[in-house]
């Protein structure tokens, strides 16, 4: 099973829009409403910011959406803040042998 | 609040074992499985394998799956993973991580780096 492919950085000026592809296949994003969206900053754990697709967790900003169209699943980020900065990444459930595959990581820039 | 805390850091020669520990706090231990991720350094994250704390079941990504053993003490909310004859492409910062209520991992501990060196 690869990875899921990202786009390696991503940037954009405070309060800006800004959207991280994740692109799959069939076997696993295509097949599942089961994306999730990690957060990252240096040294620290991953945090959940999107599950299932589009579904947020409590204490997460609005300023977070996700959406899938296909084999692509995207992840975007309004109203861009410096504290947004960070490396994220897509998960997707592949089946009961493979519960995750993970993305390849977007590092997010905030200019 | 949950938390998942896990033990320090390991330094272990080529052919050793590692196990690391992740205790939870916050929650029924056993009614939420715990899934271990691995990040090698400056990559991406990778999937190792889960446990069910309630029965004791797990599976493994299949590349680990003669090397990784998974088990859990329900009277201290501890899962522990074990790796077994390290390698040098083995050192990766490890991670606990809960399964919600699907297919995603909503609490994370704080990683385990585990470097491997002779």
């Amino acid at each position: 099973q690869s990875a899921l492919t990202q786009p390696a950085s991503v940037s954009g000026s405070p309060g800006q829009s800004i959207t991280i592809s994740c692109t799959g296949t069939s076997s696993d994003v295509g097949s599942y409403n089961l994306v999730s969206w990690y957060q990252q900053h240096p040294g620290k754990g991953p945090k959940l910011m999107i599950f299932e697709v589009s579904k947020r967790p409590s204490g997460v900003s609005d300023r977070f959406s996700g959406s899938k169209s296909g084999n692509t699943a995207s992840l975007t980020i309004s109203g861009l803040q410096p504290e947004d900065e960070g490396d994220y990444y897509c998960c997707s459930h592949a089946g009961n042998f493979i519960p995750f595959v993970f993305g390849t990581g977007t590092r997010v820039t905030v200019l | 609040q949950v938390q998942l805390v896990q033990s320090g850091a390991d330094v272990k020669k080529p052919g050793a074992s590692v196990k690391v520990s992740c205790t939870a706090s916050g929650y029924t231990f056993t009614d939420y499985y715990i899934h271990w991720v691995r990040q090698a350094p400056g990559q991406g994250l990778e999937w190792v394998g889960w446990i069910n704390p309630y029965g004791g079941a797990t599976y493994s990504a299949q590349r680990f799956q003669d090397r990784v053993t998974m088990t859990r003490d329900s009277s201290i909310s501890t899962a522990y993973l074990e790796l077994s004859s390290l390698k040098s492409d083995d050192t990766a910062v490890y991670y606990c991580a809960r399964r919600g209520n699907n297919w995603y991992a909503d609490y994370w501990g704080q990683g385990t780096l585990v470097t491997v060196s002779s």
